[in-house]
């Protein structure tokens, strides 16, 4: 079974300029997940979705970051313009449902951002 | 949002010796779940515990539940080079989890 996939791996920008973080999640998982890990913490969710549509997106900033999952299926992370505080590993993460209680998620390996 | 507060933050141990970090909160948790994320990659599930006592046992590590359901432990015995990575505890908060920051642990041969 594939497992999640994300990309690009690595990418690095300059501050005020714009990047987008693609995911696809395992086959059939209906719940997404973005997490923010900055080095030396642990992640931090910044959006869920379940299907297409928006569950908690409570940490997320606003005024620079978006994200989508058209279809239901993969996503983007997008973050314009971005700040030298943004450098750090975002992760997605897949489970088959989310709910009321936590599902075991499946975590890709993640794209490091640094941003100059 | 509850805090998961997780020690050491660093630990390098020879091949060999046994070690247990912890995670400790002031909140009750739900269920508890151990993360190990080794360099580039995302973190693997090792474990979830949701009764308060509850002890698992994967092979050479023993993860612990307090009474409480506030604090969790992972006892490795006879570490391995392997073991090394970076142990995430986290916290199910709704229905969502909180992590904490992590211990990173270094097996050296």
């Amino acid at each position: 079974e594939a497992g999640v996939a994300q990309s690009p791996r690595y990418k690095i920008i300059e501050k005020r300029q714009s990047v987008a973080f693609w995911c696809n999640p395992i086959s059939g998982h209906a719940t997404l997940y973005w997490y923010q890990q900055i080095l030396g913490q642990g992640p931090k969710l910044l959006i869920q979705f379940q299907n297409n549509g928006v569950v908690d997106d409570s940490q997320l900033p606003k005024d620079r970051f978006s994200a989508e999952r058209l279809k239901g299926v993969d996503s983007t992370l997008k973050i314009q313009p971005a700040k030298l505080e943004d450098s750090a590993v975002y992760l997605c993460a897949s489970s088959l449902v989310g709910g009321s209680y936590v599902q075991t998620q499946y975590f890709g390996p993640g794209t490091r951002l640094l941003v100059l | 949002t509850q805090l998961l507060e997780q020690s050491p933050q660093f630990l390098s141990i020879q091949e060999g010796e046994n070690l247990t970090v912890y995670c400790n909160s002031s909140s009750v948790f739900s269920s508890l779940q151990w993360y190990r994320q080794e360099p580039g990659e995302g973190p693997v599930l090792l474990v979830t515990v949701v009764t308060g006592g509850e002890v698992k046992k994967l092979k050479r590590l023993t993860f612990q539940f307090g009474d409480a359901r506030k604090d969790s432990s992972l006892h490795i015995t006879a570490a391995q080079p392997g073991d090394t990575g970076l142990y995430l505890c986290a916290g199910e908060e709704g229905n969502k989890l909180v992590f904490g920051a992590g211990t990173i642990l270094r097996v050296k041969s």
